[in-house]
């Protein structure tokens, strides 16, 4: 099994909807979960850091469920410029701070 | 520079040639990684530094492949005798010591192999 598993999508979205994704992780010691997005041919970009509380910035909710051990990512009234791939990152708890990414979700926007 | 600079951001050579790629990480960053990107695929995980010292290098995925960290600071990743599947987008990214920081990454080098 994968350490960090994503469903790659894509996830085909009308513009100004709403789409919600989930990213589940192997390691339940993990204490650190990000989100990045990764344009078309560019370097990933970090997102948001994803707290225990559950945090938002904007149109962009993100939540933690430890006990199932998946993070969220939701994206409300949905613009073009979010198509992109969203990759999770989840830390690996070994002695270094390794941090292991997912392979991404799809995320496509339509007019 | 206030980011993680990579060179070249692009590089062709031929097949058997040795080519070596650079990563400069933000300053006072000890974690550095570096991963491979093929065309419409995700992150390939190739080796992590903290420091100086690579305590992960599982990603690697021949003996053709090496890296290095001097001064833990700049690394360079080499790739002797390339091949045609090396061809890739070669992408460096740096962290703060402490795992809860996020990895911040270079712009990458587009690497093809004729």
């Amino acid at each position: 099994r994968k350490e960090v598993e994503q469903d790659p999508g894509p996830f085909n979205v009308p513009e100004g909807a709403t789409v919600a994704f989930n990213c589940t992780y192997s390691n339940s010691a993990s204490q650190s979960f990000f989100w990045y997005r990764q344009d078309c041919r560019k370097e990933p970009k970090l997102l948001m850091s994803v707290y225990s509380s559950g945090n938002e910035d904007g149109r962009f909710t993100a939540q933690l469920n430890r006990a199932s051990q998946y993070i969220s990512l939701l994206i409300r009234d949905s613009k073009l410029s979010d198509s992109a791939t969203y990759l999770c990152v989840v830390d690996t708890t070994d002695s270094w701070g390794k941090l292991q990414f997912g392979a991404g979700t799809q995320v496509v926007v339509t007019p | 520079g206030a980011g993680v600079s990579q060179s070249p951001s692009n590089k062709v050579t031929e097949k058997g040639k040795d080519v070596e790629l650079r990563c400069d990480p933000i300053s006072g960053h000890t974690a550095l990684y570096w991963y491979r990107q093929r065309l419409g695929q995700g992150l390939e995980f190739l080796i992590y530094f903290q420091g100086n010292s690579a305590p992960d290098k599982s990603g690697l995925p021949s003996d053709r492949f090496s890296a290095e960290r001097t001064g833990e600071s700049v690394s360079t990743l080499t790739i002797q005798r390339t091949q045609q599947e090396d061809s890739a987008v070669y992408l460096c990214a740096s962290s703060a010591l402490v795992s809860n920081q996020p990895q911040h990454f270079g712009d990458g080098t587009r690497l093809s192999i004729l």
